[in-house]
């Protein structure tokens, strides 16, 4: 356990579905994350908030709609997607500021089958 | 931020110190060296970092060489369940996290 929890922990979905997905810390950081893991790829960053404000979007299409109500809660919205879409979605959490910003701390992830 | 070159796969035998090299030629003064292992199907899992100094805590050792170009990660007794792939990153100014394709380690019994 290292403090994060993503949910679901697999989904599937169409292509004309709506879903979210959903990740929790624990550990009182005020920086979350949310990466993507393709087949075979590494991992890809998608987009970092910190203290609530976005301060990251890595090029991600807009049927990737992140929000981030507060500093212990982060989602993942997603509608239209495709079939390459499919992919371990990760979420991570860190303090910000000198020395420990880098310790990122990941939930198990989410498997995403767009079908 | 440096790239990092890292050997694609690796063995160890359970027990013995499993030893994984990192190569960061274009490191500057600033950047830290990080490693992380992702065990199948889970999240990446922080181990170690450091600047230039040598540096240990209860999972791992990190050896940075002096002029900091290279890295060693030891894991003084690997067991079965330290298989997974090692992930070294060096971090910047940005305070990203760039993986990279990482070592493979299979601990054999």
């Amino acid at each position: 356990e290292t403090g994060v929890t993503q949910t679901p922990r697999h989904l599937v979905m169409g292509m004309t579905n709506k879903k979210s997905l959903k990740c929790e810390q624990h550990l009182g950081h005020n920086a979350m994350y949310w990466y993507k893991q393709s087949a075979k790829k590494p991992l890809e960053l998608m987009f970092v908030y910190n203290f609530k404000e976005q301060t990251e979007n890595n090029s991600v299409p807009s049927r990737f709609s992140p929000e981030c109500p507060n500093s212990s809660h982060l989602f993942l919205h997603l509608h239209t997607l495709q079939p390459e879409d499919s992919a371990l979605y990760l979420c991570a959490s860190s303090h910000t500021g000198q020395g420990n910003y880098n310790e990122q701390f990941f939930g198990p992830g989410t498997r995403l089958t767009v079908l | 931020d440096a790239k990092t070159t890292q050997p694609p796969s690796m063995d160890c035998a359970e027990g013995r110190a499993a030893n994984l090299p990192c190569n960061h030629s274009t490191i500057s003064g600033n950047e830290y060296v990080y490693w992380y292992r992702q065990i199948h199907s889970q999240g990446p899992q922080y181990i170690i970092h450091g600047l230039k100094n040598n540096e240990t805590n209860e999972m791992a050792s990190l050896i940075i060489t002096e002029d900091r170009k290279s890295s060693t990660l030891i894991l003084p007794h690997a067991t079965l369940r330290d298989t997974a792939v090692y992930y070294c990153i060096v971090i910047g100014n940005t305070g990203k996290l760039i993986f990279g394709q990482g070592t493979t380690l299979q601990v054999k019994p």
